[in-house]
């Protein structure tokens, strides 16, 4: 079946470095890949997405880029803050319905100050 | 406007019941999209519903089912249940069509099956 491939699973870092999280995903079809960060006990939040027809995105300290003949995008946070700490989800469309994600297995960031 | 809301938060129930876990979407969306989230498996899609259809199914039994209803709240039921469908259960919504369709979370309802 379908599936996204999210690396590494846990990733600390000190305060003001850059964290990057990496996926791959098997649908050729997917076409919108939105990352989520979910802090304990809440819900997932949506802090960035991307489309198929673009490379990159940025949002202030966060980018996200995309390699669709690889099938594979990419999170980054620059200059991190505490508050930054969190599990991180990426997440693919399955046969281009944007009704349907499949997530990755998260990755949980620490970031220390 | 108003965010996604679940209800029950929690519930607590015995092997072999039945619950039945109520959404309600962001005022306008259509769409209302069902997960699993469990720390072994993460988020798993069970199903989307769209204009009172279901569009989309993900690879759960026929225990898990869904509906919606014309004002876009949806509904999901699990039958018989097992120790196993112990989980976050979060639906999301959204307004397909428009180029900025995301998905919007509620809280989730936490479900402990004893």
């Amino acid at each position: 079946g379908e599936n996204v491939e999210q690396h590494p699973s846990t990733l600390s870092v000190q305060e003001g470095d850059s964290a990057v999280i990496k996926c791959t995903y098997s649908d050729s079809a997917s076409n919108y890949f939105p990352w989520y960060k979910q802090e304990l006990g809440k819900r997932p939040q949506l802090i960035i997405d991307i489309r198929s027809n673009v490379g990159e995105k940025k949002d202030q300290r966060i980018a996200v880029t995309l390699n669709k003949t690889a099938k594979h995008f990419s999170l980054h946070i620059t200059e991190t803050q505490p508050e930054d700490s969190a599990v991180y989800f990426c997440a693919a469309s399955i046969g281009g319905s944007q009704g349907n994600l499949i997530f990755g297995k998260g990755t949980k960031l620490s970031v220390k100050p | 406007k108003a965010g996604v809301t679940q209800t029950p938060r929690y519930l607590i129930k015995t092997r072999g019941q039945q619950v039945t876990l109520s959404c309600s979407p962001i005022s306008g969306h259509r769409s209302v999209s069902w997960y699993q989230q469990t720390p072994g498996q993460g988020l798993q899609f069970l199903f989307e519903y769209f204009s009172e259809t279901q569009r989309n199914k993900g690879n759960f039994p026929g225990r898990f089912s869904g509906r919606q209803f014309s004002n876009s709240r949806s509904e999901m039921n699990v039958s018989t249940l097992e120790l196993g469908d112990s989980a976050l259960y979060l639906c999301a919504s959204s307004f397909p069509g428009q180029r900025t369709d995301t998905q919007y979370f509620g809280p989730g309802t936490r479900l402990t099956v004893l």
